[in-house]
């Protein structure tokens, strides 16, 4: 069964950092791009950025771009995002989920919040 | 980028009914990459419907997709009691993706 479960979420005050982590298991994942989508607290989904299977082609989207870092360790089965400067408006659950394009598997999210 | 307008905001329908969803693009989406997925309160999205019409694995044939170029509608034939969700759709045919910003669905 596929599972992509992420942790790292917490509470952050603005300026500050935090890494998440999405643990695959069900699959290999050197054999897939990679995505991270936010939702904020009773708001819509937000794609934030993508990777392929070996890390050579990223994608970001520009409200993110320069802040945070989408990576992987296919050897972990692991994804990661690194986010820095954050902001109040980054306060979302953040979903990891399999794939470009669309995405049959997605994780429980995890949720960062950022405030003082 | 290429901005995915869903209409309506919401949708009161009872069991039985029929519900279509709209989702237009501000520019077309070439090979109809274009996603649909449904999120209940609590969850991740449940995807339903990949490249404009086809059905994902488990998910029932009153759930059917159409549309190309930047009109693109999803259609639930026979509404049950489970299908109050927000359905959202997403174009995967250029960086950076996008997803429209969802319709939510009642039933009565």
């Amino acid at each position: 069964e596929v599972q992509l479960v992420e942790s790292g979420g917490g509470l952050v005050q603005p300026g500050g950092s935090l890494r998440l982590s999405c643990a695959a298991s069900g699959f290999t994942l050197i054999s897939n791009w990679m995505t991270w989508v936010r939702q904020p607290p009773g708001k819509g989904l937000e794609w934030l950025a993508n990777i392929k299977h070996d890390g050579s082609e990223i994608n970001y989207v520009d409200s993110v771009k320069g802040r945070f870092t989408i990576s992987r360790d296919n050897a972990k089965n692991s994804l990661y995002l690194q986010m820095s400067s954050l902001r109040a408006e980054d306060t979302a659950v953040y979903f990891c989920a399999r794939g470009d394009g669309w995405h049959h598997n997605w994780g429980q999210g995890t949720l960062v919040t950022v405030s003082s | 980028e290429i901005v995915l307008t869903q209409s309506p905001g919401t949708l009161s329908l009872s069991p039985g009914d029929r519900a279509t969803l709209s989702c237009r693009a501000s520019q077309s989406v070439s090979s109809n990459y274009l996603a649909w997925y449904q999120q209940k309160p609590g969850q991740a999205p449940r995807l339903l419907i990949y490249n404009a019409f086809s059905r994902a694995t488990g998910i029932p044939d009153r759930f059917s997709g159409s549309g190309s170029g930047t009109d693109f509608t999803l259609t639930v034939s026979r509404l049950e009691p489970e299908d109050s969700a927000v359905y959202y759709c997403q174009q995967y045919h250029r960086s950076p993706r996008t997803f429209g910003q969802g319709t939510k669905v009642e039933i009565k």
